[in-house]
């Protein structure tokens, strides 16, 4: 079936770095990446969402130059957390919707998760 | 008031017994998915429907449209199905999600 593979699953990173968080899809085209965060007990929060070779559409609220989203081919996705703070730490999650021979008929397939500690 | 509202919001149950969610939903939708939330975080989606009923294993998920609402059941559970269950929709043409708030779901020996 589909997958989507995120990495990393966790990292802790210093308060002023930047973090990078990959999402590939292994055997259908993600035309569509979905980027979320998740506070502990609480709902997926949609921070952006991308379409290949196109910028991506940021929700209210969410800064675009902070959580800078890239998805230049069909396959990968990227979400860079900059000039990470503490309260950035938070759990990144991805969700791609495709076309292809593997894509799910589910419609969605979401990557692992990344649970990001800023200190 | 959520667009999405689920309930329960907690559930416990021992091995064995059969579990019901339910999902209700105040917007027109072009399809509703099921999701499952594992403690580590993962997400799988379970089911993605527009009308009627699916059958995977264990899990029955159904739809009425004309009640906006939607049941997840699941027969003979186990620890194992221990999990966090969402309910989200697709509203109008919107590819984007809707999410209920979840119904965390306990299974005890």
């Amino acid at each position: 079936g589909a997958v989507v593979s995120q990495h990393p699953s966790w990292v802790i990173c210093k308060s002023g770095t930047s973090v990078k968080i990959e999402c590939r899809s292994l055997d259908f085209q993600a035309t569509t990446m979905f980027w979320y965060r998740q506070f502990p007990k609480q709902s997926l929060m949609l921070m952006a969402t991308s379409n290949e070779g196109s910028k991506a559409t940021y929700e209210q609220g969410v800064e675009k130059d902070k959580f800078l989203i890239n998805h230049a081919s069909l396959t990968l996705s990227t979400l860079t957390v900059t000039s990470a703070h503490p309260e950035d730490s938070s759990f990144y999650i991805c969700s791609a919707r495709g076309i292809g021979q593997g894509a799910k008929d589910y419609g969605y397939t979401f990557g692992s998760g990344t649970r990001l500690t800023v200190v | 008031k959520n667009e999405v509202e689920q309930s329960p919001q907690n559930l416990t149950a021992q091995e064995g017994e059969f579990i019901t969610i339910n999902c209700s939903y105040s917007v027109g939708i072009s399809a509703l998915h099921w999701l499952q939330q594992h403690p580590g975080g993962g997400i799988v989606s379970l089911f993605m429907l527009s009308s009627g009923k699916k059958k995977h294993g264990r899990l029955i998920a159904t739809i009425n449209i004309q009640e906006k609402h939607s049941s997840l059941h699941i027969t003979a559970s186990h620890p194992r199905d221990s999990a966090v269950y969402i309910c989200a929709v697709n509203t109008g043409t919107a590819s984007k999600l809707t999410f209920g708030t979840g119904t965390r779901l306990q299974v005890t020996l």
